[in-house]
């Protein structure tokens, strides 16, 4: 079946600083792959998505490309703030199936 | 706003006892997904009904069970609640029935303590 492994955290950055959280997946097909965010204290939400080989979706400055010859989709920001401060969830569409799989998260700290 | 509501926004219990968790989709959609989140901050697929339809369960507990109703309103409903069942509970709704196809809608969560 489908899994996803993403980047352990936390992650800790300054403002400013480069950031990339890794993810890759195994899947059957080439499955939509999506990246959501949790801010503290609230919900999950979609942040970006890319739906064929690459692809790059992108999102309040966020960007991830759909690399399927590494089976990869890593997110990227050039230039982080306070206010993306929060927990990055890769999550590869279900091929095959219906469960939806979502990665272990990722707590990102962006310090002042 | 996601347009996904979750009641009640928190929940005290004891062991033992049993709870229902409620959550409305946002307006059309068909799909509804429960999610629990741990302390660690995993997010664990529990289930998914469909127009009223169970359609995929993950690892839910025989404790567990849940139902999607006619006005497509879905209900989990905990019981013999455990310490370790303490969580954040989430739903999501989705237009279309494969779920991850389309992006997810989440709810603000029913934070869930087991005293």
């Amino acid at each position: 079946g489908n899994s996803v492994t993403q980047m352990e955290g936390p992650v800790t950055l300054s403002e400013e600083a480069f950031l990339t959280i890794n993810c890759t997946y195994t899947a059957t097909g080439y499955p939509s792959l999506f990246w959501y965010v949790q801010y503290p204290g609230e919900g999950l939400q979609l942040l970006l998505k890319a739906t064929k080989a690459d692809d790059k979706g992108s999102n309040k400055g966020f960007e991830a490309t759909y690399r399927k010859e590494t089976t990869s989709f890593h997110l990227e920001k050039g230039s982080v703030q306070v206010s993306d401060s929060a927990v990055y969830f890769c999550a590869p569409e279900h091929t095959g199936g219906f469960k939806t799989i979502f990665g272990a998260g990722t707590r990102l700290f962006v310090k002042a | 706003d996601s347009g996904v509501t979750q009641t009640p926004k928190h929940l005290i219990t004891a062991t033992g006892q049993r709870v229902t968790l409620r959550c409305s989709p946002r307006s059309g959609d068909l799909s509804v997904y429960w999610y629990q989140q741990s302390l660690d901050q995993g997010l664990q697929f529990l289930i998914q009904y469909y127009n009223g339809e169970e359609r995929a369960k993950g690892n839910i507990l025989e404790r567990f069970s849940a139902q999607q109703f006619p006005d497509l309103h879905s209900e989990l409903n905990l019981s013999s609640l455990e310490l370790g069942d303490s969580a954040l509970y989430f739903c999501a709704s989705s237009a279309n029935p494969t779920g991850a196809t389309y992006e997810q809608y989440f709810g603000p969560g029913t934070r869930l303590t087991v005293t």
